[in-house]
């Protein structure tokens, strides 16, 4: 089992729908998440962190978590095109360490 | 530009050769990290310093591998006798941070995309 794992898509939502990815981890101690997006041939980009259960809401992005379920969630809503691209979830493992653990991303694509 | 900048953006190097990279995190950014990323995959851990005290080291980090960051500012990541598997994009993060605080947003570089002929 990979330590944080997402479907790799192509997730594809038409322009103005929410979309929903989704990512789970292994280490229940895990106490910091974080969502990241990925334009093609660039870097990650930081777009929300999450270190208590529930919501958490930025303009458009809602990230959810749920320790008990050790699932993390990022919501888009009114999703435009130049939102099209790989959305990783990072998690810190273990509350001793600082370093990111990856997913392998899923890829979003915004139907005009 | 007051974000992370990496030097240079692009290396193209022959298998054997040694490649430095350069990293400058944000200036009151006392925590440093390194990545690997290939085609596909998301970024993996290679290592992290705080101010200038390398703490965590990944196995990925071969004896070929190593990381300086003298005085605590920009840091350095050399690879030694370069192979075809080492060609990546190699991402440099910085974030601040306070010890027993879980709180550790990283900011992520441009990268440097490494290719190994």
């Amino acid at each position: 089992q990979k330590e944080v794992e997402q479907n790799s898509g192509p997730l594809s939502v038409p322009e103005g729908a929410i979309a929903s990815l989704n990512c789970t981890y292994s280490d229940r101690g895990s106490q910091s998440f974080f969502w990241y997006r990925q334009y093609s041939g660039k870097s990650p980009e930081l777009i929300m962190s999450i270190y208590s259960n529930g919501d958490k809401e930025d303009g458009r992005f809602t990230a959810q978590l749920n320790k008990a379920s050790q699932y993390v969630s990022l919501l888009i809503r009114d999703s435009q095109p130049s939102d099209s691209a790989t959305y990783l979830c990072a998690v810190i493992l273990d509350t001793g360490r600082r370093a990111l653990t990856f997913g392998s991303g899923t890829r979003l694509q915004v139907q005009p | 530009d007051t974000g992370v900048s990496q030097d240079p953006r692009h290396k193209i190097t022959k298998r054997g050769q040694n490649v430095t990279f350069r990293c400058d995190p944000i200036s009151e950014h006392n925590r440093l990290y390194w990545y690997r990323q290939t085609l596909g995959q998301g970024p993996e851990f290679l290592t992290y310093f705080q101010n200038e005290a390398q703490l965590e080291k990944s196995r990925l980090l071969s004896d070929r591998f190593s990381a300086e960051r003298p005085k605590g500012s920009f840091s350095t990541l050399e690879i030694q006798r370069t192979e075809q598997g080492d060609s990546a994009m190699y991402l440099c993060a910085s974030s601040s941070g306070t010890s027993g605080s879980f709180r550790n947003e990283q900011f992520f570089g441009p990268g440097t995309r490494l290719t190994v002929l």
